[in-house]
């Protein structure tokens, strides 16, 4: 399966500071999701947005998706330390029947300075 | 929310013995679960779906009779990998879905070869 590409790869900033990080992929979607992963560790669910909605919000997360254009934001205002960890997003085109099979994108490493 | 376990969480394992990976849902019934496979600083790159009752389903490349997986029961699938070599390390994470959009993630399970 083909991934989608994220950029940037890797993304420094300073506490208080929002932080943006796009993703784009290949093929028609039906949701699109975003999640984080903390070194070593797995995935936390953040967000889904679906394929006929343009912009959703959650707490300090924004994310836009353009299926014109393939592709999604991110955005965390206000980041803090504790944000610091890799983000993904996340395609589904194909539901099994109980769940769809995810396309993950290649990620990008946020590291938020004090 | 529902969780997702894996045991065993770290694995050190000599080349050419097997190494069995258990991914179990908690609080819910998982009639699919999803098994992945991550690189150091890399992307989730799925390995194949596992259907409780039923043969897996794997992703092209992936050798089926390296990496067995069972889903026995509706709360547990486990994943085994054969003869191992030290290209096998990796990280390994498994997830369980619920519904279409719903996968919930296990905290993965990083296996050395040595």
């Amino acid at each position: 399966s083909q991934q989608g590409e994220e950029d940037p790869q890797a993304l420094s900033i300073q506490e208080g500071e929002n932080a943006t990080m796009n993703c784009s992929y290949k093929t028609s979607i039906n949701n699109l999701q975003w999640y984080r992963q903390n070194s070593g560790r797995g995935l936390v669910h953040l967000i889904l947005i679906r394929s006929n909605e343009r912009e959703k919000h959650s707490g300090r997360l924004r994310v836009t998706l353009d299926t014109s254009k393939k592709s999604s934001s991110l955005l965390i205002t206000a980041s803090r330390a504790a944000d610091t960890a890799s983000y993904f997003c996340a395609t589904d085109a194909l539901y099994t029947g109980t769940a769809s099979k995810l396309t993950f994108g290649t990620g990008t490493r946020l590291q938020v300075t004090l | 929310g529902a969780v997702v376990s894996q045991h065993p969480s770290r694995v050190i394992c000599k080349s050419g013995t097997s190494v069995k990976i258990e991914c179990r849902s908690l609080d819910f019934q998982a009639t699919t679960m999803f098994w992945y496979r991550q690189f150091p600083k890399k992307s989730l790159m799925l390995m194949a779906t596992s259907n409780e009752g039923s043969k897996a389903t794997y992703e092209q490349g992936v050798e089926k009779d390296k990496f067995l997986i069972n889903h026995a029961s509706l709360t547990l699938s486990t994943l085994t990998v054969t003869s191992a070599h030290p290209e096998d390390s990796s990280f390994y994470i498994c997830s369980a879905g619920t519904s279409e959009y719903e996968q919930y993630f296990g905290p993965g399970t990083r296996l050395t070869v040595t």
